[in-house]
């Protein structure tokens, strides 16, 4: 069974600086997912990565997939206030199930 | 209006009252699913439905809870005899399973309160 971890679970850091989340998946799974979801609102499609080696970048944010180590990462570059957000990664078996396992979600507070 | 809608919004009931859920996913979108967030935290999946298939009812956590989909399309969840557990944000989301990204794409949500 497909389990998803990420980690930190909150994360408060200062403008401007660098910092990675990170998720990891528990058994085979080839399409990988980041939503944002800011406070009160629905999630927001980030990325999507669908192979290894895949990386994706938008702004500050760039999100990569090794699945030979089940590891995805989010990376923010020099974070700015309006990042603060709740941030998910959610895995798909590759057994062709389309049940998306969801990890616990970062919160990232922003300090100015 | 391209993409998924709640309704209602907001609901308030009282303890041991019946609630629907509604859900129109983005048309053509062959997958359907519920979620349920609690306060600050994580999505708890409920029930999914893909095309014609049975739906994978696997997280639906009591039997008070069901949900069904009309035609393919629009959704209900509904849950009787409701307790103070049951306050949440419900979350539907809809995907074109079967393409290269299998993206989900999340409605505003349904919040429930019971009081």
């Amino acid at each position: 069974e497909l389990k998803v971890e990420q980690n930190p679970l909150f994360l408060s850091m200062q403008e401007g600086k660098n910092y990675t989340i990170y998720c990891n998946y528990s058994t085979t799974s080839d399409r990988l997912y980041w939503y944002r979801q800011d406070p009160g609102k629905s999630l927001e499609s980030l990325f999507v990565l669908l192979s290894n080696g895949a990386v994706k970048q938008e702004g500050r944010l760039m999100a990569s997939l090794d699945t030979k180590a089940r590891l995805s990462t989010l990376h923010i570059t020099a974070a700015v206030h309006d990042l603060s957000a709740t941030y998910f990664c959610a895995a798909l078996p590759a057994s062709g199930t389309y049940k998306y396992i969801f990890g616990t979600g970062t919160r990232l507070k922003v300090l100015a | 209006g391209a993409g998924v809608s709640q309704s209602p919004s907001n609901k308030v009931t009282e303890k041991g009252k019946d609630v629907e859920l509604r859900c129109d996913p983005i048309s053509g979108h062959t997958a359907l699913y519920w979620y349920r967030q609690s306060l600050g935290q994580g999505l708890e999946f409920l029930i999914y439905f893909q095309g014609n298939s049975a739906p994978d009812k696997s997280g639906l956590p009591s039997d008070r809870f069901s949900a069904e989909r009309t035609g393919g399309s629009v959704s209900t969840l509904t849950i009787q005899r409701t307790q103070q557990e049951d306050s949440a944000v419900y979350l539907c989301a809809s995907s074109s399973a079967g393409g290269s990204y299998n993206e989900q794409f999340f409605g505003p949500g349904t919040r429930l309160t019971v009081l």
